[in-house]
C-alpha cells in the first residue's frame, strides 16, 4: 500500500545527543515536509523540500537539519542545539509543491531525558 | 503572528447534534482551505477542503463554509458521532510566498454518547 512511513514511533534521547527521525514515502510525491506538534501549538513547519537535493527552512528550523538525497526519503536530525526537542514530529508529502492536500505519516514521539 | 486562528480550544457536543468548528484567517492571499482530523499519537488525515472560488463544499456529514469577506470558515458535522471525537486542524494556503500550508492550533471535539 502507498503511504508515508515514519520511524521510530517512540524515541528517547539524552540531552546533548543528536537523533535522526526517518521518513519514507512511496507515493511518488515531489514535496516532503517536517512538522512539529506541541500541545496547544498546532503544527509548525520545520523544513520542507520540493525536489531532490533541495530543501528550505520552515518557521522553526533552528536546531534541526535535513537531507533529501532520494525522492522517497527525507530524514530529520534533531541536534543538540535544539533547546526544547521533546515533541511529536510529523512527516508529510504532497504532489504539488507547497500547496494542496498533505498526506501525513503516523508521527514520531521524541522524548529527551 | 498567527495567520490561522482557531480561537476555541475545545467543543463538546451531544451525539446526533451538529458540531460547528470555526476558523479565522488574517492573510488575504490565502485561497485554499483544508480541514484535518487527528487522533492522539497518529498523523492528521485530510477531511475536506474548499477553494476561495466557492463558499460551500459538502462531503457526506461534513460541510465547510467559507466567508471570504469575513475571512472566516467553519466546518459543520451533522449528525455528530462519538467517532468524530478528535482534534480538528484548520489549514490555509495561497500562492507564491504564501503557498505553504499554515495550520491553526486545533480544536478538540468531544462527542458525548
Amino acid at each position: 500500500d502507498g503511504g508515508i512511513t515514519q520511524s521510530p514511533k517512540y524515541l528517547f534521547r539524552k540531552e546533548g545527543q543528536n537523533v535522526t527521525l526517518s521518513c519514507e514515502q512511496n507515493l511518488n510525491h515531489d514535496a516532503m515536509y517536517w512538522y512539529r506538534q506541541d500541545p496547544g501549538q498546532g503544527l509548525r513547519l520545520i523544513y520542507y523540500s520540493q525536489i531532490v537535493n533541495d530543501f528550505q527552512k520552515g518557521d522553526i528550523a533552528e536546531g534541526y537539519s535535513v537531507s533529501r538525497e532520494k525522492k522517497e526519503s527525507f530524514p530529520l536530525t534533531v541536534t543538540s542545539a535544539q533547546k526544547n526537542p521533546t515533541a511529536f514530529y510529523l512527516c508529510a508529502s504532497n504532489n504539488r509543491a507547497n500547496t494542496g492536500e498533505l498526506f501525513f505519516g503516523e508521527g514520531s514521539r521524541l522524548t529527551v531525558l | 503572528d498567527q495567520q490561522v486562528k482557531q480561537n476555541s480550544p475545545s467543543l463538546s457536543v451531544q451525539e446526533g447534534r451538529i458540531s460547528i468548528l470555526n476558523c479565522d484567517y488574517t492573510n488575504s492571499m490565502f485561497d485554499y482551505f483544508l480541514w484535518y482530523k487527528k487522533y492522539p499519537a497518529e498523523g492528521p488525515t485530510f477531511l475536506i477542503s474548499i477553494s476561495s472560488i466557492k463558499d460551500k463544499n459538502e462531503d457526506g456529514r461534513f460541510t465547510v463554509f467559507l466567508n471570504k469577506s469575513a475571512k472566516h470558515l467553519s466546518l459543520h458535522i451533522v449528525p455528530s458521532q462519538p467517532g468524530d471525537s478528535a482534534v480538528y486542524f484548520c489549514a490555509a494556503s495561497g500562492t507564491g510566498a504564501n503557498s505553504k500550508l499554515t495550520f491553526g492550533k486545533g480544536i478538540t471535539l468531544s462527542v458525548r454518547p
